[in-house]
């Protein structure tokens, strides 16, 4: 368990669902992020948010929706996803201030569109 | 250009040998960087840190920095078959962390 737990593990859902994807840290991370992860690629960069405010729309389609009710906990809202849409969805934390210390992860969620 | 290069392997070594990853990165004023860890199915874990040139030992890991090259390199010790993963690198500057795509590396028994 690293302190960023992400739920649901896995999630397939159909191009007319609406579903959530979850993360909530324990680190006391002021940070949080989404990334998008798709084989033999970099991670891309989604959504940033430091102290509950956005701070970075990676220009991603309006399809992918984020919440950040406060500094612990982060949504991502789902709907009328494409089969391309199909990745891996990781969470991450961090400090934002100082040193960077790198990020500590969230298990993921492994999505696969229908 | 890629923003952070990295050979995607596999990079294969037997037991016991050094294994040697490579990242070469664009945006000259980065300040931070990090390798990354990932085992199949799983999330990145960070395994190492480094901030000014030379090295910085931990363990069986050596991480290696040359700004003026713009160069990271992460060295493995006395590999074993755990340390099969792909290893990610990571240049941060200013709070804006960009991810290479990742070698895979295999150590064989």
């Amino acid at each position: 368990e690293t302190g960023v737990t992400q739920t649901p593990r896995h999630l397939v859902m159909g191009m007319t669902n609406k579903k959530s994807l979850k993360c909530e840290q324990h680190l006391g991370h002021n940070a949080m992020y989404w990334y998008k992860q798709s084989a033999k690629k970099p991670l891309e960069l989604m959504f940033v948010y430091n102290f509950k405010e956005q701070t970075e729309n990676n220009s991603v389609p309006s399809r992918f929706s984020p919440e950040c009710p406060n500094s612990s906990h982060l949504f991502l809202h789902l709907h009328t996803l494409q089969p391309e849409d199909s990745a891996l969805y990781l969470c991450a934390s961090s400090h934002p201030q100082g040193i960077p210390r790198g990020y500590t992860f969230g298990s993921g969620t492994r999505l696969t569109v229908v | 250009q890629k923003e952070v290069e990295q050979n995607s392997g596999p990079l294969s070594v037997p037991e016991g040998a050094i294994a040697s990853l490579n990242c070469t990165y664009s945006d000259r004023v980065s300040q931070s960087f990090f390798w990354y860890r990932q085992y199949s199915g799983k999330s990145p874990e960070l395994i190492m840190s480094i901030y000014s040139n030379g090295d910085k030992e931990d363990g069986r890991f050596t991480a290696q920095l040359n700004k003026a090259s713009q160069y990271v390199s992460l060295l493995i010790r006395d590999s074993q078959p755990s340390d099969s993963a792909t290893y990610l690198c990571a240049v941060d500057n200013n709070n804006d962390m960009r991810f290479g795509a990742g070698t895979r590396l295999t150590v064989k028994p």
